[in-house]
């Protein structure tokens, strides 16, 4: 099946600082990504879409500003938390959907735990 | 927008017994429904997925139905096993249009060996 990774898993970062968090679609080429944010015991908040080559879109309440997020090419999608704040601690996924085309299944990383102190 | 609702948000059962996790979606336009497991501290998994043109579609002790009328979908997991304890996730959308997806809140499994 299609795997999707994510780096790092785990990151912890003082106040003030900005964190990268990488997508690659690993034998497939994405050319859609989304990225989520979950909260303990909560469903996954979609945040914005990416598409190759253009800006993405974010939902209602998403900061473009600190959450700048980059999807450079067909398989590598990043996400930055800029000035980071312990309210952005939270735990980031994004997923990856291979094309309208083919399919519209949308395969997940296995998600950035971010603690921000 | 969609809104998809989900039942029960926490489910204990006995090994062996089966479990049924349900959910309602409001846009009769979604024709896609997707359900992951999520293990803790890991990105969701799809399990299985029907489309709306059938109502029904099993994979092993894994099955989903649909109902377009009542708009509501089921997840079905019989002979469950201590592995099978994770949260289930249920998602709308519409087929080949791109669109995002639209979770469920979630539903916690617990087997109990």
């Amino acid at each position: 099946g299609a795997v999707v990774s994510q780096h790092p898993s785990r990151v912890i970062c003082k106040s003030g600082t900005s964190v990268k968090i990488e997508c690659r679609s690993l034998d497939f080429q994405a050319t859609t990504m989304f990225w989520y944010r979950q909260f303990p015991k909560k469903s996954l908040m979609l945040m914005a879409t990416s598409n190759e080559g253009s800006k993405a879109t974010y939902e209602q309440g998403v900061e473009k500003d600190k959450f700048l997020i980059n999807h450079a090419s067909l398989t590598l999608s990043t996400l930055t938390v800029t000035s980071a704040h312990p309210e952005d601690s939270s735990f980031y996924i994004c997923s990856a959907r291979a094309g309208e085309s083919v399919s519209d299944e949308q395969f997940f990383g296995p998600g950035t735990r971010l603690t921000v102190l | 927008g969609e809104n998809v609702e989900q039942h029960p948000s926490t489910l204990s059962v006995q090994e062996g017994d089966s479990a049924v996790i349900k959910c309602t979606y409001s846009d009769s336009a979604s024709n896609y429904f997707p359900w992951y497991k999520q293990e803790l501290g890991k990105g969701p998994q799809l399990i299985i997925d029907i489309r709306s043109n059938v109502g029904e579609k099993k994979d092993q002790r894994i099955a989903v139905t649909l109902n377009k009328t009542a708009k509501h979908f089921s997840l079905h997991i019989t002979e469950t096993q201590p592995e099978d304890s994770a949260v289930y996730f249920c998602a709308a959308s519409i087929w080949g249009t791109g669109n995002q997806f639209y979770f469920g809140t979630g539903t916690s499994l617990t087997v109990i060996p």
